[in-house]
This record gives C-alpha cells, sequence and structure tokens, in this order.
C-alpha cells in the first residue's frame, strides 16, 4: 500500500517569501503524485499533478513541484507568496492497478498555509 | 458548466437517524468516491464505484452505505451505526489518470 506523509502540519510565511510544502510517498511502483488546494468549508481544487515524463511540474497560481525519486519527495514551491494563498494544501499519491491500489488516491494530512503582511 | 453537485451543504441529526447525502456528477466520469475529511487527518475514503451497481469499500466504510444505480449518481447513507458521523463529507468523480473533481461538501452534525 502506498502512504503519505506531509510534514508540518502548518507552515506561516510572509508576504513575498518563498513556499515550500513538503511531502513524501511510499509506493512500491511508479506513483502518480498530485497536489491540491482546499479553501475553507469548500471541496479540493488540483494545483498540479506528476504522471510520467518531466520531474518539474507547473501547476495554477504560479505554483510547481520537482518529483524525485531518489528522495521519494514531491515538494510544492512558489517563489513568492501572495495573501491569496492561504488555505490547506493535500499531497496525494495514486494506487496503482499492479498492487490492486486500483483507481483511487492516498491523500496526506494535510498542511494549512497561512501568509503574513 | 460541468461539475460535481452535492447536497445538502449542512445537515443536522439527531442520534439514532439515518440520513442520505446526494452527490450528482455530469463530468461523464466512470468513478465516484465518497472521501470524510476530520481536522488534522485528511481525507479518509469510505466507499468509490468504478462503474455503475459495483462499488467498494474504502479505509472506513464501517457504519456507512451508497448505491450505484446511474452513472451520474452515487448518494452515501450515513447509518445509525456511525458512531462518530459529525464530519465533512466530500464527493469526487475521476478521470481515467486518477485527476479527481471534487464537490463543495457537506458538513453532517449530529445533535
Amino acid at each position: 500500500a502506498q502512504s503519505v506523509t506531509q510534514l508540518g502540519s502548518h507552515v506561516s510565511v510572509s508576504e513575498g517569501a518563498l513556499v515550500l510544502l513538503r511531502c513524501n510517498y511510499s509506493s512500491s511502483v511508479p506513483p502518480y503524485l498530485f497536489w491540491y488546494v482546499q479553501y475553507p468549508n469548500q471541496g479540493l481544487q488540483l494545483l498540479l499533478k506528476y504522471t510520467t515524463g518531466a520531474t518539474l511540474v507547473k501547476g495554477i497560481n504560479g505554483f510547481e513541484a520537482e518529483f524525485k525519486k531518489s528522495e521519494t519527495s514531491f515538494h510544492l514551491t512558489k517563489p513568492s507568496a501572495h495573501m491569496s494563498d492561504a488555505a490547506e494544501y493535500f499531497c496525494a499519491v495514486s494506487g496503482s492497478f499492479l498492487t490492486g491500489g486500483g483507481n483511487k488516491l492516498t491523500f496526506g494530512t494535510g498542511t494549512q498555509l497561512k501568509v503574513e503582511l | 458548466d460541468g461539475g460535481i453537485t452535492q447536497s445538502p451543504k449542512y445537515l443536522f441529526r439527531k442520534e439514532g437517524q439515518n440520513v442520505t447525502l446526494s452527490c450528482e456528477q455530469n463530468l461523464n466520469h466512470d468513478a465516484m468516491y465518497w472521501y470524510r475529511q476530520d481536522p488534522g487527518q485528511g481525507l479518509r475514503l469510505i466507499y468509490y464505484s468504478q462503474i455503475v451497481n459495483d462499488f467498494q469499500k474504502g479505509d472506513i466504510a464501517e457504519g456507512y452505505s451508497v448505491s450505484r444505480e446511474k452513472k451520474e449518481s452515487f448518494p452515501l447513507t450515513v447509518t445509525s451505526a456511525q458512531k462518530n458521523p459529525t464530519a465533512f463529507y466530500l464527493c469526487a468523480s475521476s478521470t481515467l489518470t486518477w485527476e479527481l473533481f471534487f464537490g463543495e461538501g457537506s458538513r453532517l452534525t449530529v445533535l
């Protein structure tokens, strides 16, 4: 079975500073990896995803993430934080038909991002 | 616009009552899911369905039931057997590459 670990349940940055949200995964087969964002009392919205190919993935709102197989990581970054980035962020890894995971995602416990003036 | 519609957005239940949460999608996706969200625990999978008239238990299926009679609909019933049902419930559907599209959620509170 696959699993996801998000380091830091709360991260606080100043507006204009670098955003770095950490995600490590475990999977016995090449995974598909995702970052989702959730605003209060709303559903989740896809930020970006890695399936195959280029390991640096660009998403919406200026976010990007890099798949590092050797480190089993998929950290989310944004060069300059904006107040509107304040939200909860979830990393997720896909199951695999090879391991019987089927068509479902396993989510991390989330990181709440706070952006301060 | 295509998307996922969940209703109701807020729901209150007395102990011992069953309640049903609605989820409808017009994205023509085969797969649909129900997740439960509690503070600090992320999203936990309750049930999922990859095709009409078929569904599988997720990680926390006890006390819940689902049906999938139509491609567009995947209702979730929270039964009286669910001991701690107060939570935020999210429905989603997915593409073939596991990209999930979520509804706005339903918040259930047990009085």
